[in-house]
């Protein structure tokens, strides 16, 4: 059963880069679609981005020249790279299987922009 | 961008009644590509249905998804205590960017 777990720094500095790695086990990340979706605090959830094994991307247009999302399939990782964060962006950050509708999640890990 | 209204914000029924739910966008849904999450405290959130009306794979047959064009719905029934959870619909079927509803939590009565 595959399994999707988010790891990375909990805290980062307004202006500074938000880095999260996204780790997939229990299958290959071949011919799949890859997501970053987030939840910021009392809202609802915001799809960030996806990612094919390949590397093809599509981004929120409202992140998009902040964002940048990629796939190492040799290691079952793909990462989210959020740059310029400003408290706007402190969120739960999920990662999850699929392009469209989304079939397997990880349980998301909070990430606050913070001096 | 597609506004995906979800109502109520609450709903409170008794365990082993039924439940609808409803997710209005403020325009049509191409190919109804719209989702339904279940999402419990602490844990991930889980697809219940895509495409309107398909149910993911282990998903019980109580629950069940209804729509076209901007009006959806999930029915669950026989509401177990599992089931007491925060539900969003998604749509995929648009232009970018794809949305989420804000959510619908489904209280014990």
């Amino acid at each position: 059963q595959v399994q999707l777990q988010e790891s990375g720094p909990g805290l980062v500095k307004p202006s500074e880069t938000l880095s999260l790695t996204c780790t997939v086990s229990g299958d290959s990340m071949n011919n799949m679609y890859w997501s970053w979706i987030r939840r910021p605090p009392g809202r609802g959830l915001e799809w960030i981005g996806y990612i094919s094994y390949t590397g093809i991307t599509n981004y929120n247009p409202s992140l998009k020249s902040r964002v940048t999302i990629s796939v190492d399939t040799s290691k079952n990782q793909f990462s989210l790279k959020l740059s310029s964060v400003t408290a706007a962006d402190t969120a739960v950050y999920y990662c999850a299987r699929g392009g469209w509708s989304m079939d397997c999640w990880g349980q998301g890990t909070l990430v606050t922009v913070s001096a | 961008e597609i506004v995906l209204t979800q109502s109520p914000g609450t709903l409170s029924v008794s365990p082993g009644e039924g439940a609808t739910l409803s997710c209005r966008a403020s325009q049509t849904v191409n190919s109804n590509y719209l989702a339904w999450y279940q999402h419990r405290p602490g844990q991930a959130p889980r697809l219940l249905i895509y495409d309107a009306s398909s149910r993911a794979s282990g998903i019980p047959d109580r629950f069940s998804g209804r729509g076209s064009g901007t009006d959806f719905t999930l029915s669950i029934s026989r509401l177990e205590p599992e089931d007491f959870a925060v539900y969003y619909c998604h749509q995929y079927g648009g232009s970018l960017p794809y949305t989420f509803g804000l959510g619908t939590k489904l209280e014990i009565k």
